[in-house]
């Protein structure tokens, strides 16, 4: 079955600095992968989509990267704020498909 | 509305009662999804809703789980003769149209707690 692995449970870097999260998948082959953000007690808040014939994807201080080859995907936040600090997820869907599958996230905490 | 909402928002109940978890999604999403979140683990997707139709029940953890909707919007997700491993945050999401090429929209879920 598809498994969906991201980097870390926890990251923290310093206020100003750059995040960069990481989502790995295997034996799966998707053609939409998309990011959320998690406060605590509250739902996902989606980010990003990137599509597979994409490599790149930017939003304000958000980059998302998808490398179909390698089965992975990258996730920048630039100038990093203490508000960024929350649980990001990644998602990912097959063409056709009815509904995504979620990464168990990375809790980012960025120190001001 | 403007948002999913999700009803009630924390849910405490003795092993073996039944729950009913409301979700009232964005007006005119006609997909509408639930997942379960348990402390520590990814979303597990539980079904999905294209109208009121639910075609694929396969993701449902036992048949003491059942989900409905009617008039292509509010959705009920029952849990009968409840356990304790029952107890995880449900969430509820919709989206436009159905399938993963299209962001969805979250509620804040339910916080089900089994004693």
């Amino acid at each position: 079955s598809q498994k969906i692995e991201q980097n870390s449970e926890a990251l923290n870097i310093q206020e100003g600095k750059t995040a960069t999260l990481t989502c790995n998948y295997t034996n799966y082959s998707p053609a939409y992968l998309q990011w959320y953000r998690q406060d605590p007690g509250r739902g996902p808040v989606f980010l990003l989509l990137i599509r597979e014939n994409e490599k790149e994807k930017r939003k304000e201080r958000l980059k998302v990267t998808f490398d179909t080859t390698l089965k992975q995907s990258l996730f920048h936040i630039t100038a990093s704020q203490p508000a960024d600090s929350a649980t990001y997820l990644c998602a990912l869907g097959k063409a056709g498909a009815n509904n995504l599958f979620f990464g168990t996230g990375t809790r980012l905490t960025v120190i001001p | 509305g403007a948002g999913v909402s999700q009803s009630p928002s924390n849910k405490v109940t003795e092993k073996g009662k039944d729950v009913e978890l409301r979700c009232d999604p964005i007006s005119g999403h006609t997909a509408l999804y639930w997942y379960r979140q348990s402390l520590g683990q990814g979303l597990e997707f539980l079904i999905y809703f294209q109208g009121n139709s639910a075609p694929d029940k396969s993701g449902l953890p036992s048949d003491r789980f059942s989900a409905e909707r009617t008039g292509g919007s509010v959705s009920t997700l029952t849990i009968q003769r409840t356990q304790q491993e029952d107890s995880a945050v449900y969430l509820c999401a919709s989206s436009l149209v159905l399938g993963t090429a299209y962001g969805y929209t979250f509620g804040s879920g339910t916080r089900l707690t089994v004693v």
